[in-house]
C-alpha cells in the first residue's frame, strides 16, 4: 500500500542555516511522483517542489532541494539559508497509480519547523 | 489568471443539513482531489477524480458524495452534515508535475 511517512514532528534551526526534513515513501509502482508543500500559520498550500521517480537529477527549487534516493525510498527537504518566514508546517505528498490505475495524492503527517533569530 | 478557487471560504451549517463546497480550476488538469485537514490528522484524502464522469474513494468517503461533469469543476456534498465533518476542506489539482491547492473551506456543522 501508499505510505508516506515524516519522522520528524517538529524541528527547529537558526536563521541562515541549513535545515533537512525527513520523509521516506512505500509504493510498488514504479511510476511515481514525490512533493513538498508548505502550509503557514495563515493556512494556505504551497506548493514548493517536485521530483520524480525517473528523473535523474535532484530537483531544485531557489533554496529548496530534493534529496532523492531512490534505493532507500526517501525524499528529504533542504532549505538553505533559513530565514524566519520558512517557519511553518511542512507536508511531503506522494503520487502513483497505487492499483486500479488513477493517481492518489497521499500526505505525510507533516513536520512543524520553527527559525529562530 | 490560472488558479484553483474554492467556495464558500466559511460556512456554519446545522446537523442534518445537505452543504456543497465548490471548487473550480482553470489549469485544465485532469485530476482532482478532495482533503479534509483536521488537527492531529494531517490532510485526508475524502475523493478524487481521474478525469470528468471518473471519481473513485479515497480514505475517509463516508457521508460525502462528488461528481464531475465538467473538468473544471469538482463540487463536494456533505449529504447529511454531522458534527464530526467540522473541518477545513481543501481541494487540488494536479499536472504531471505539479499540483495546487485552493484556498480552503473552514466548515463548521452546528
Amino acid at each position: 500500500a501508499q505510505k508516506i511517512t515524516q519522522t520528524q514532528p517538529g524541528m527547529f534551526v537558526q536563521e541562515k542555516e541549513a535545515v533537512t526534513l525527513d520523509c521516506t515513501y512505500d509504493t510498488s509502482d514504479p511510476s511515481y511522483g514525490l512533493f513538498w508543500y508548505k502550509q503557514p500559520s495563515s493556512g494556505e498550500m504551497i506548493f514548493l517542489i517536485y521530483q520524480g521517480s525517473y528523473d535523474q537529477q535532484n530537483a531544485t527549487e531557489g533554496r529548496y532541494s530534493l534529496n532523492f534516493q531512490k534505493a532507500r525510498k526517501s525524499a528529504n527537504l533542504v532549505i538553505s539559508a533559513s530565514q524566519l518566514g520558512d517557519s511553518a508546517m511542512y507536508f511531503c505528498a506522494m503520487r502513483d497509480s497505487f492499483s486500479g490505475g488513477y493517481n492518489k495524492l497521499i500526505f505525510g503527517a507533516g513536520t512543524r519547523l520553527a527559525v529562530h533569530p | 489568471d490560472a488558479g484553483i478557487t474554492q467556495s464558500p471560504r466559511y460556512k456554519i451549517t446545522e446537523t442534518g443539513r445537505q452543504v456543497t463546497l465548490m471548487c473550480h480550476q482553470t489549469w485544465s488538469h485532469s485530476y482532482m482531489f478532495w482533503y479534509r485537514q483536521d488537527l492531529g490528522h494531517g490532510l485526508r484524502l475524502i475523493y478524487y477524480s481521474a478525469a470528468a464522469d471518473i471519481t473513485d474513494k479515497g480514505e475517509v468517503p463516508d457521508g460525502y458524495v462528488v461528481s464531475r461533469s465538467k473538468t473544471e469543476n469538482f463540487p463536494l456534498t456533505l449529504e447529511s452534515a454531522t458534527r464530526s465533518q467540522t473541518s477545513v476542506y481543501f481541494c487540488a489539482s494536479s499536472g504531471n508535475t505539479e499540483a495546487f491547492f485552493g484556498q480552503g473551506t473552514r466548515l463548521t456543522v452546528v
